[in-house]
C-alpha cells in the first residue's frame, strides 16, 4: 500500500458526460501528480500541483482540469467525455523537493461508452 | 524533449534464468532515474531511484545500475512472482517540476 488513495476505483459513463476523480496523497506529501495510462500510450503525465498551486502541465486536454485543495487532496475533472478518454487514471504524490520518490495510487478505471 | 526507451518490449524467462532489462534515456539535467514494477490493473510500485552514473541498488533478486545514457535492471534467478511490467522513468530538472517521463515498459513473464 503506497498510501495514495484514489476514488472511485471504477467508473462507467456515457459520452458527453463529466466525471470527477479524487485523490488523497500520502501523509506529509505536498505534491500531487495526475497520469493517464492507456494501452497504446503508456503512462502520460497530465498535471502537477504543489501545495495548492499548479506546478507543471503535460499533455492535458482543455476538457480536463484539476485542482489541489487546502487539505492537499486533489480532484481531476474530465468533461465532454469521448470514447478515447477511456483509460486508467493515476494519482501520485511526493514530498515535493527535487529528487523525491513519487508514489502512485491504485488508479481509477474510466470507461466511456 | 526528454525520452525514455525500454527494451525488450517483452521477455519470457524460465524460472532461475537470469537476464537484464534495458532503459536508455535522453534528458537535459537528470535528477533521477526510477524503476517501478506494475502488475495488471494496479498502480506502479516503486523499486529504485538512481541519481548518478555508477550508482547501483539492490533489492532481493533485482539490481539496478546507471550509466550516463542508460540503466539496467538485472534479474537474478527470477521466480514466477517476478512476472510484471517493469517501468523506467526519468525525472528532469525542468522549472522546478518533478514530473516523471516514463518508458513504455518491459513485460516480463517468468515460467515455472
Amino acid at each position: 500500500d503506497s498510501g495514495v488513495t484514489q476514488t472511485p476505483k471504477h467508473l462507467i459513463t456515457a459520452t458527453g458526460q463529466r466525471v470527477t476523480l479524487r485523490c488523497s496523497p500520502r501523509s506529509g506529501d505536498l505534491s500531487v501528480y495526475w497520469y493517464q495510462q492507456s494501452l497504446d500510450q503508456g503512462l502520460q503525465f497530465l498535471i502537477q500541483y504543489y501545495n495548492g498551486e499548479e506546478r507543471a502541465k503535460g499533455n492535458i486536454l482543455e476538457r480536463f482540469s484539476a485542482q489541489q485543495f487546502p487539505d492537499l487532496h486533489s480532484e481531476l475533472n474530465l468533461s465532454s467525455l469521448e470514447l478515447g478518454d477511456s483509460a486508467l487514471y493515476f494519482c501520485a504524490s511526493s514530498f515535493g523537493v527535487s529528487g523525491n520518490t513519487i508514489y502512485f495510487g491504485e488508479g481509477s478505471w474510466l470507461t466511456v461508452v | 524533449e526528454d525520452q525514455v526507451t525500454q527494451s525488450p518490449e517483452a521477455l519470457r524467462l524460465q524460472e532461475g534464468e537470469s537476464s537484464s532489462l534495458n532503459c536508455s534515456y535522453t534528458v537535459s539535467g537528470l535528477r533521477g532515474l526510477f524503476w517501478y514494477r506494475q502488475d495488471p490493473g494496479k498502480g506502479p510500485e516503486f523499486l529504485f531511484t538512481l541519481y548518478s552514473a555508477g550508482e547501483e541498488k539492490e533489492k532481493e533478486r533485482l539490481k539496478a545500475t546507471l550509466t550516463k545514457k542508460e540503466s539496467f535492471l538485472h534479474i537474478t534467478a527470477p521466480k514466477p512472482e517476478d512476472s510484471a511490467t517493469y517501468l523506467c522513468a526519468v525525472q528532469a530538472s525542468q522549472g522546478g517540476s518533478e514530473k516523471l517521463v516514463f518508458g513504455k515498459g518491459t513485460k516480463l513473464t517468468v515460467n515455472p
